[in-house]
C-alpha cells in the first residue's frame, strides 16, 4: 500500500519568512496530492491540492511542487502570518473516491 | 456547498459500552465515506471505507466486530465502536466524497470519544 514520509515533524518560522514542508510518497499510482491545515480539535482544511498531471500550483501565499519522477511533492507558504501556526498534513490517493494515506504531520509555529 | 456533519462533537461513556456516531453529508450524496482515528499529538489513521449499500472496507489491523460501519445511504454512515474500552479513546473524523465532486474528500467536525 502507500506510503506518505513527511518532514520536518516541527518547524519554527520568523514572521515574513517562507516555509518549506516536504513529502515523499510509494504508490506510482497515486496521483491526488492535498495539503491540509488542522488547528487543535477542528477537522483538516483543505489549503491546496495538486494532481500529478500539474508541476506546481500557487494560491496566494500558497505554493505545491509536485515531482511524479522523485514522488515527492512540497508545500511552500510565504509572507508567514501567526494565524500561519498549526498541524500541516500531506496526503496522496489515486483520486477519484480512492482513499487518503497521510503524512505524520508538521507543527508549523510562527514566531513574531 | 460541500458540507458533513458529526454527530455527537463529544461523548463520553463508561468501559464496556457501546457509543454511535453519525456522519452525514448535509448538500451531497456522498458515494463513498471514510472514518480516521486520530490520537493525540498523531496523523489521521484510516479505519474503513464504505460506500452506500454494501460492507464497508476495513484497513489492516482494525477490529470489524468492534468497529462497525453501516452507509445505509447517500447521506448517512454509521460509526458504532462496541465494548470501548479506554484505549478507544480518541478523535474520529469521517469524510466523505461525491462522483460529482471530483477527487476532494470532505471532512466532518469531528467526535472527541472519552472512554473511562
Amino acid at each position: 500500500g502507500e506510503n506518505v514520509e513527511q518532514h520536518p515533524s516541527t518547524l519554527s518560522v520568523q514572521e515574513g519568512d517562507s516555509a518549506v514542508i516536504k513529502c515523499t510518497y510509494s504508490d506510482s499510482a497515486s496521483n491526488y496530492f492535498p495539503w491540509y491545515k488542522q488547528e487543535l480539535g477542528k477537522r483538516p482544511q483543505l489549503i491546496i491540492d495538486i494532481r500529478s498531471n500539474v508541476g506546481e500550483k500557487k494560491d496566494q501565499r500558497i505554493a505545491v511542487t509536485l515531482n511524479k519522477t522523485a514522488k515527492h511533492f512540497s508545500l511552500h507558504i510565504t509572507e508567514t502570518q501567526p494565524e500561519d501556526s498549526a498541524v500541516y498534513f500531506c496526503a496522496a490517493s489515486r483520486g477519484g473516491n480512492e482513499k487518503l494515506t497521510f503524512g505524520t504531520g508538521t507543527r508549523l509555529t510562527i514566531i513574531p | 456547498g460541500a458540507v458533513v456533519s458529526q454527530h455527537p462533537s463529544w461523548v463520553i461513556c463508561k468501559s464496556g459500552t457501546s457509543v454511535k456516531i453519525e456522519c452525514r453529508s448535509l448538500d451531497f450524496q456522498a458515494t463513498t465515506m471514510f472514518w480516521y482515528r486520530q490520537f493525540p499529538k498523531q496523523s489521521l489513521m484510516l479505519m474503513a471505507t464504505s460506500n452506500e449499500g454494501s460492507k464497508a472496507t476495513y484497513e489492516q489491523g482494525v477490529e470489524k466486530d468492534k468497529f462497525l460501519i453501516n452507509h445505509a445511504s447517500l447521506t448517512l454512515s454509521t460509526l458504532t465502536v462496541t465494548s470501548a474500552h479506554p484505549e478507544d479513546s480518541s478523535f474520529y473524523i469521517c469524510s466523505a466524497s461525491g462522483t460529482s465532486l471530483g477527487n476532494e474528500q470532505f471532512f466532518g467536525p469531528g467526535t472527541r470519544l472519552t472512554v473511562l
